[in-house]
């Protein structure tokens, strides 16, 4: 039963344009929602967090939205370059420390 | 400085075999998570231990699995018998206080024939 869900296993976006990734949940009883990103044969690396009290947060290309009315976030990556071909994770936390992501997206950025 | 380290990266073993699978964190880090890849499922967590003490095991999938972390530098994860089914992508990861933002390793390819 996953509490995150990640339904779009790829996207491919052209370079410059703007990236949008979603992952919906099922439970409001989160403290933190968080992005990872991963490149072949690597682990995952953390790119972006927003706390369940926030709508918003942004860092540099990557921002992380929230809708809690709808139970969904989005990672928006603009403008996208070749070098955030990835796969991106969403995660979340709740009230004990246990993180549960989801399966993830493969993202394309063509040049 | 080196970041989490993972061996073996690439294991093949048949069915029926033990398997262990290492990771050494980054110094310092108090916390130390286990997590499994596959394509059905995305990123489990199995495990976690903080201080060397393991906190939660309910994403360990079966009896056939068991970690230890013996000292703040080593854990390992074991997996006798194995199964196909294990085959997966097992990942290591360690961060400090901060659980949210965690250093994960190169991860160790498993295949079960």
């Amino acid at each position: 039963d996953q509490q995150v869900k990640q339904n779009s296993p790829s996207l491919s976006v052209q370079e410059g344009r703007i990236s949008i990734l979603n992952c919906d949940y099922t439970n409001s009883m989160f403290d933190y929602f968080l992005w990872y990103k991963k490149y072949p044969a690597e682990g995952p690396t953390f790119l972006i967090s927003i706390s369940s009290i926030k709508d918003k947060n942004e860092d540099g290309r990557f921002t992380v939205f929230l809708n809690k009315s709808a139970k969904h976030l989005s990672l928006h990556i603009v403008p996208s370059q070749p070098g955030d071909s990835a796969v991106y994770f969403c995660a979340r936390s709740g009230g004990s420390y246990i993180p549960t992501f989801g399966r993830g997206t493969s993202l394309i950025v063509h040049p | 400085d080196a970041g989490v380290i993972q061996s073996p990266r690439h294991e093949v073993t048949e069915m029926g075999q033990e398997v262990t699978l290492r990771c050494k964190p980054i110094s310092g880090h108090d916390y130390l998570f286990w997590y499994r890849q596959t394509m059905m499922r995305g990123l489990e967590l199995l495990i976690y231990f903080n201080n060397n003490v393991p906190i939660d095991d309910s994403g360990m999938p079966e009896d056939r699995f068991s970690a230890k972390m013996p000292n703040a530098s080593f854990s390992t994860l074991k997996i006798q018998p194995s199964e196909p089914r294990d085959s997966a992508v097992y990942f290591c990861a360690s961060s400090l206080g901060d659980w949210r933002t965690q250093y994960f390793g190169p991860g160790t390819r498993l295949t079960v024939l």
